[in-house]
């Protein structure tokens, strides 16, 4: 199985700092990696998809990039809206993996 | 406008089946796949399986190979996802999401239901 690593677990941003969260998958997945947003009680939400691709309907202060093995996403002014916890997921081979998640918090 | 809605919450006891639903409408159900997803209380994801709606090919987590049966029902464009012998640590929301192989050549998860809560419990 591929194992996806996220870092940090955890972080404390205040609003409109810039945040990159990373991904690293156990071997290459070229670009088969997606990020979903999810928030407390709700159902996650796609965000990006190919690595790079902004989801229809995502504000462009999202972004993602890498290929291979590492990847980031970038929130490049964080708003109340975006605390939430975020993941990466791999799609080049089953199972689909996901990252343990990174949860986003309040300064 | 693509909607996946599922049943309501349930209460198994430890042995037990459950089965969860996944109506979907504002698409053609056949043209993508529904994959299941499951989060325990304050965990992460975790990837279930999923089916083909155009031809019902599963694709299922080694971990739950024999307990878990994944269907869809193209009259209805419902997918079901039954888990049997129930165990504690089954208790979990669990989420359809449709696959989306239009994702720049990848695959997605580009809908997700609102999620059913499903606890364990003797």
């Amino acid at each position: 199985d591929i194992q996806m690593t996220q870092s940090p677990s955890s972080l404390s941003a205040s609003v409109g700092d810039r945040v990159t969260i990373t991904c690293r998958a156990s071997q290459s997945i070229d670009n088969f990696l997606n990020w979903y947003q999810q928030k407390p009680g709700k159902a996650p939400n796609l965000l990006i998809y190919a690595a790079s691709s902004l989801q229809s309907g995502v504000p462009s202060k999202f972004s993602g990039s890498g290929s291979g093995t590492d990847f980031t996403l970038t929130i490049s002014s964080l708003q109340p809206e975006d605390f939430a916890t975020y993941y990466c997921q791999q799609s080049y081979s089953s199972p689909w993996t996901f990252g343990q998640g990174t949860k986003v918090e309040i300064k | 406008q693509v909607q996946l809605v599922q049943s309501g919450t349930e209460v198994k006891k430890p042995g037990a089946s459950v089965k969860v639903s996944c109506k979907a409408s504002g698409y053609s159900f056949t043209i993508y796949g529904i994959s299941w997803v499951r989060q325990a209380p304050g965990q992460g994801l975790e990837w279930m399986g999923w089916i083909s709606a155009y031809n019902t090919n599963t694709n299922y987590a080694q971990k739950l190979q024999g307990r878990v049966t994944m269907t869809t029902d193209t009259s209805t464009s419902t997918a079901y996802m039954e888990l049997r012998s129930l165990r504690s640590d089954d208790t979990a929301v669990y989420y359809c999401a449709r696959v989306s192989r239009y994702c720049s050549s990848t695959t997605c998860f580009d809908y997700w239901g609102q999620g059913t809560l499903v606890t364990v419990s003797s």
